[in-house]
């Protein structure tokens, strides 16, 4: 299986900060990385696909790059609304497997 | 536009078939754009992607889980279920029904649409 490695697992920020996930695959996994917010009480949602692509509907605050083995997640000016948890998922290969998750909490 | 909901018992005892339904409403569960997946979360830990259902009928399971788990969509009741036998403590967790799309540009798919998850506690 892929590992997916997620740093930090946790992190404070106030609104306003730019906030940076990364994700590092224990192989190369070209750019087949997504990324999902999850927040207690809601169903997940898909931010960026295929490590750079912006999902419909998605604020264009969130942005993703990497390719290989080394993926970033950066969330621009954090607003209220951004407050959650957030993991990579590699659609490489099977089993698709996912990060530990980043939770983003406020300073 | 697509809503996911996932249902089923909320507790299950060990040794018992873990079953859930994903009723899927605003659209048809079989397409050439997406397939569907189950993914679960036991508490205090992160995703698991337990395995997905194609519009071929063909499945793919998380191989820790292939021995015990079955998918299958139901097009005259617009449902995919999930069965997980010989139920354990290990099992506890929120399950998610997702949409996995395929996007052809980039050769690649995602789980673009979720249900809120159903959370099932074996004991």
């Amino acid at each position: 299986d892929i590992q997916m490695t997620q740093s930090p697992s946790s992190l404070s920020a106030l609104v306003g900060d730019r906030v940076t996930i990364t994700c590092r695959a224990s192989q190369s996994i070209d750019t087949y990385i997504n990324w999902y917010q999850l927040k207690p009480g809601t169903a997940p949602r898909l931010l960026i696909y295929a490590a750079s692509n912006l999902h419909s509907g998605v604020p264009s605050r969130f942005s993703g790059t990497g390719s290989g083995t080394d993926f970033t997640l950066i969330i621009n000016r954090l607003e209220p609304e951004d407050f959650a948890t957030y993991f990579c998922q590699q659609s490489y290969t099977i089993p698709r497997t996912f990060g530990q998750g980043t939770r983003v909490e406020v300073k | 536009q697509m809503q996911l909901q996932e249902s089923g018992p909320r507790l299950v005892k060990p040794s018992e078939t873990l079953s859930l339904i994903c009723s899927v409403s605003g659209g048809p569960i079989i397409s050439n754009s997406y397939s569907w997946a189950w993914i679960r979360q036991p508490p205090g830990k992160g995703l698991e992607w337990i395995g997905s259902v194609y519009q071929s009928g063909t499945t793919h399971f998380n191989p820790s889980l292939m021995s015990r788990v079955a998918i299958s969509a139901d097009t005259s009741r617009n449902q995919v279920s999930l069965k997980l036998t010989s139920a354990t403590a290990a099992d506890t967790a929120l399950y998610y029904c997702a949409r996995l799309a395929w996007i052809v540009r980039d050769m690649a798919d995602a789980f673009d649409m979720w249900g809120l998850g159903t959370k099932v506690i074996v004991s």
